[in-house]
């Protein structure tokens, strides 16, 4: 099984400035690499596939970069509304699919 | 409008059984692989599995093997999740999701359906 592993745990930041989240995979997952955004209450939205390709509707104050072991998500410029848990997802191997545990960004 | 629209709450005491179903519409539901995803209170995202309705081709992740059942009847576009003797472990919200616009990335998520099991 593949392990993903996020960086950091929790993220203080204030609107407007910019975050960088890191996930990190135990093997390589070539590109096959997506982030979801999850807030309270609510199932997961999907953010970014293919490492690097918004899904349709994401703001492009959000993108994604990497390939084969480490990625990054970057959220520009940090709305109210972005202030969630962040989740990276590799869909190279199954069984099974993986999720990391999660950065959530948090107001400062 | 292409939706994932989920059964709801269930409270249920350990040993019991359960099915939980999620309801596709919008879409051809034979022709999309349809996943489980666990989440248990305050913790991460987790595959349990995945099911390909039009031929019930299903597969499991290994930690979820034996544990729960997944089916599907393409006829009333419904997928189900199902427990044989529950345990308070199995507490837990679960989500399905499909992939709509790109194989294996599940962008189509259902609101999720929270689980306690308690006695």
């Amino acid at each position: 099984e593949i392990v993903m592993t996020q960086s950091p745990a929790t993220l203080s930041m204030s609107p407007g400035e910019r975050a960088t989240l890191s996930c990190r995979a135990s093997q390589t997952v070539s590109s096959n690499l997506a982030w979801y955004q999850q807030k309270p209450g609510q199932a997961p939205r999907l953010l970014i596939y293919g490492a690097s390709t918004r899904a349709t509707g994401v703001p492009a104050r959000f993108s994604g970069s990497g390939s084969g072991t480490e990625f990054t998500l970057t959220i520009s410029s940090l709305q109210s509304e972005d202030f969630a848990v962040y989740y990276c997802q590799q869909y190279n191997n199954w069984p099974p699919w993986t999720f990391g545990q999660g950065t959530k960004v948090e107001i400062k | 409008e292409v939706k994932l629209v989920q059964s709801g709450a269930e409270v249920k005491k350990p040993g019991e059984s359960l099915k939980i179903s999620c309801k596709g519409s919008g879409f051809s539901f034979s022709s999309y692989w349809i996943g489980w995803v666990r989440q248990m209170s305050g913790k991460g995202l987790e595959w349990m599995g995945i099911i390909y309705p039009g031929d019930s081709d299903t597969r499991y992740s290994p930690s979820f093997q034996g544990q729960v059942t997944i089916s599907a009847d393409k006829s009333i576009y419904t997928a189900y999740l199902q427990w044989s003797s529950l345990k308070a472990s199995d507490s837990a919200m679960y989500y399905c999701a499909f992939p709509l616009l790109v194989p294996d990335v599940f962008d189509i998520w259902g609101q999720g359906t929270k689980v306690t099991v308690s006695s």
